[in-house]
């Protein structure tokens, strides 16, 4: 079946330094992902798309400086919370379209300290 | 703009009994519309999908059906068991793929035994 692979699981950083997230496309090639962001209890939001060999298109309210995403080839997309702190504690979960629609990774739990 | 709005949790049943997860939806267009499952700790697994007016998905003995007159998307299950026990998420997007998802607020079930 399709498979997203999304490291690391956790991730535990202190308050000021950098996390970075991969997401890999294992068996599609994916022009487009898609990075969401969910807090407890609540749903999933939809943070960027990134595209390959092109900037992100980030929504609204989503500081771009602060979460970059790199998405250089056609497997792995990156996204980097900059200069992180508390309150972006989160669940982080990256996603792929394709010919099967939708496939999730299993997410990344962040917790800074 | 487009927005799903689904019925708030946690619903709390015994196991064999019948569930429903109310869900409707505000698009133009003809959107695809999707229920997807999340397990504690993990991502988001597609649980089933209809893609035009009428259609019923179905896996894992979930059942929903696409209602056009009404735009809802009821999650329904006969007999649940305690492994169901998850956050389901009422979702659709535009195309079935290419364009990003918009998600319902989710709602937690847990069945007892």
């Amino acid at each position: 079946g399709a498979v997203v692979s999304q490291h690391p699981s956790w991730v535990i950083c202190k308050s000021g330094t950098s996390v970075k997230i991969e997401c890999r496309s294992l068996d599609f090639q994916a022009t487009t992902m898609f990075w969401y962001r969910q807090f407890p209890k609540q749903s999933l939001m939809l943070m960027a798309t990134s595209n390959e060999g092109s900037k992100a298109t980030y929504e609204q309210g989503v500081e771009k400086d602060k979460f970059l995403i790199n998405h250089a080839s056609l497997t792995l997309s990156t996204l980097t919370v900059t200069s992180a702190h508390p309150e972006d504690s989160s669940f982080y979960i990256c996603s792929r379209t394709g010919d099967d629609g939708y496939t999730f990774g299993s997410g990344t739990r962040l917790t800074v300290v | 703009g487009n927005s799903v709005t689904q019925m708030e949790g946690p619903v709390t049943l015994s196991e064999e009994a019948f569930l429903t997860i109310n869900c409707t939806y505000t698009a133009t267009g003809y959107p695809s519309l999707f229920w997807y499952v999340q397990y504690p700790g993990e991502g988001l697994q597609l649980l089933l999908k209809a893609t035009k007016a009428d259609d019923k998905g179905s896996n894992k003995g979930f059942e929903a059906t696409y209602r056009k007159e009404t735009t809802s998307f009821h999650l329904e299950k006969g007999s649940v068991q305690v492994s169901d026990s998850a956050v389901y998420f009422c979702a659709l997007s535009r195309n079935n793929a290419g364009n990003m998802l918009t998600f319902g607020g989710g709602t937690r079930l847990m069945v007892k035994p």
